[in-house]
């Protein structure tokens, strides 16, 4: 079965820092992948999804970016944090044919 | 376009008390829907599915049919313990929209002794 591995676990950075989110994934191929973030009590934001290596679609616009440089690894990145960035970074991944989306642990991003 | 409407919270029960969870949903053509729970400091876990009308899903107690009728899928459970408390999410997906998956704003429910 299909795993999902994110990391790091927590992260603490100060505004105006870079940031790199990994997201690698096993136990499939070809997969879908979307990162989503969830602010603090509040529900989930699709921010990119990928059907393909180096295939990105993006849903909000901001100082975020995403790249998937091999099939099974998804990557988000921003050259300068904000304070908004802060909260909970969720990668999900969907299989061919499948109707669910499974949820890796997730990163917890302050920006402080 | 697609969306999911889900009952506000906090929602704070008794422990053995009934729960409903209340998600409606707008799509344009069939969609399948899900209820995920996050349980604190974690990711998303599939709690149950169902993909076409009058389905019922259910695991671990907890129960939702899909009412095409009343684009509805409601999630209940009989008997809430303290082990339940966590956020819950209403979700769909659709192949029309290349199986974008569209997600409630979440109910934290808190089930107490």
């Amino acid at each position: 079965s299909q795993t999902i591995h994110q990391w790091p676990a927590t992260l603490v950075q100060p505004v105006g820092s870079p940031l790199s989110l990994e997201c690698t994934v096993e136990g499939t191929s070809n997969p879908n992948l979307y990162w989503y973030r969830q602010a603090a009590g509040r529900g989930l934001q699709l921010l990119f999804y990928s059907v393909g290596i180096g295939q990105i679609s993006s849903e909000v616009p901001q100082n975020l970016s995403a790249s998937r440089p091999q099939d099974r690894q998804f990557i988000l990145s921003s050259k300068k944090l904000l304070l908004s960035d802060s909260g909970f970074y969720l990668c999900a991944l969907l299989l061919a044919g499948e109707y669910e989306q499974f949820f890796g642990p997730g990163t917890r991003l302050t920006v402080l | 376009g697609d969306s999911v409407t889900q009952m506000e919270g906090p929602v704070t029960l008794s422990e053995e008390a009934f729960l409903t969870i209340n998600c409606t949903y707008t799509a344009t053509g069939y969609p399948s829907l899900f209820w995920y729970v996050q349980y604190p400091g974690e990711g998303l876990q599939l709690l149950l599915k169902a993909t076409k009308a009058d389905d019922k899903g259910s695991n671990k107690g907890f129960e939702a049919t899909y009412r095409k009728e009343t684009t509805s899928f409601h999630l209940e459970k009989g008997s809430v313990q303290v082990s339940d408390s966590a956020v819950y999410f209403c979700a769909l997906s659709e192949v029309d929209t290349g199986n974008q998956f569209y997600f409630g704003t979440g109910t934290s429910l808190t089930v107490i002794p």
